[in-house]
């Protein structure tokens, strides 16, 4: 099966705590993609972050870190200090072959609330 | 520069009618997705076009809907007719890339939010 699972429906967090988003990912093929989107309120999805299954090496962007573990198949997302702006949707994604043609597979999204 | 348009932001119809949307990408950007939306989930893919031809259209419902890409800019999404299981944001979006590539660089638009009643 080509399948994300984000467990966590949803997380609501005090200001300055950090968060851990976890993604467990299902797949048959040998190199794959994973990503990370954003949607805010607004609606759209703004991408984050892409890896491929070839690079196990974890990843830092200023308050934003991931962990990707082939040996767990999870790709997990931390966000460290966090903001009231971090609030938002967001979704895990797979680009697997389904029906001979390349899609990303999203998992069903975790909603962060950041309070103040 | 221009992010990827989308209209009507919101729509509310009854059941068996039809509607449209209308997806304005980036421009210059070869490739362009539908995605629904269902309240709760994570997007699946409709469509993709490349320029103006359909690459996938393996998840699209095509006995009742149909998106076109004239000129491989604009491109239409339409539902005919509704069902209340059509509920969702449909969302566009586009890539200056090509084939599976496109999928590493996509941007979306705010999405159209549709309630059939």
């Amino acid at each position: 099966a080509q399948k994300v699972t984000q467990a966590q429906t949803e997380i609501s967090v005090v200001e300055k705590e950090d968060v851990t988003l976890d993604c467990v990912y299902e797949t048959r093929d040998t190199t794959y993609y994973l990503f990370w989107y954003k949607q805010p309120p607004s609606g759209e999805l703004v991408f984050l972050i892409r890896r491929n299954s070839f690079d196990e090496q974890n990843e830092i962007s200023g308050r934003y870190s991931w962990n990707f573990q082939k040996s767990t198949s999870s790709f997990n997302f931390t966000i460290t200090a966090s903001q009231v702006v971090d609030s938002a949707v967001y979704f895990c994604a797979l680009r697997a072959i389904i029906q001979g043609a390349q899609k990303l597979v999203f998992g069903q999204g975790t909603r962060l609330t950041i309070n103040p | 520069e221009a992010g990827v348009a989308q209209s009507p932001r919101y729509k509310i119809i009854e059941k068996r009618q039809s509607v449209a949307f209308w997806c304005n990408p980036i421009s210059g950007h070869a490739t362009l997705y539908w995605y629904q939306q269902i309240l709760g989930q994570g997007p699946k893919l409709l469509i993709q076009f490349q320029n103006n031809g359909v690459v996938d259209d393996s998840q699209l419902p095509k006995d009742r809907f149909s998106a076109e890409r004239l000129k491989g800019v604009d491109s239409t999404l339409k539902i005919q007719p509704a069902k209340l299981e059509d509920s969702a944001v449909y969302l566009c979006a586009s890539s200056p890339r090509t084939s599976g590539r496109a999928l590493e660089t996509q941007y979306f638009g705010p999405g159209t939010r549709l309630l059939v009643l």
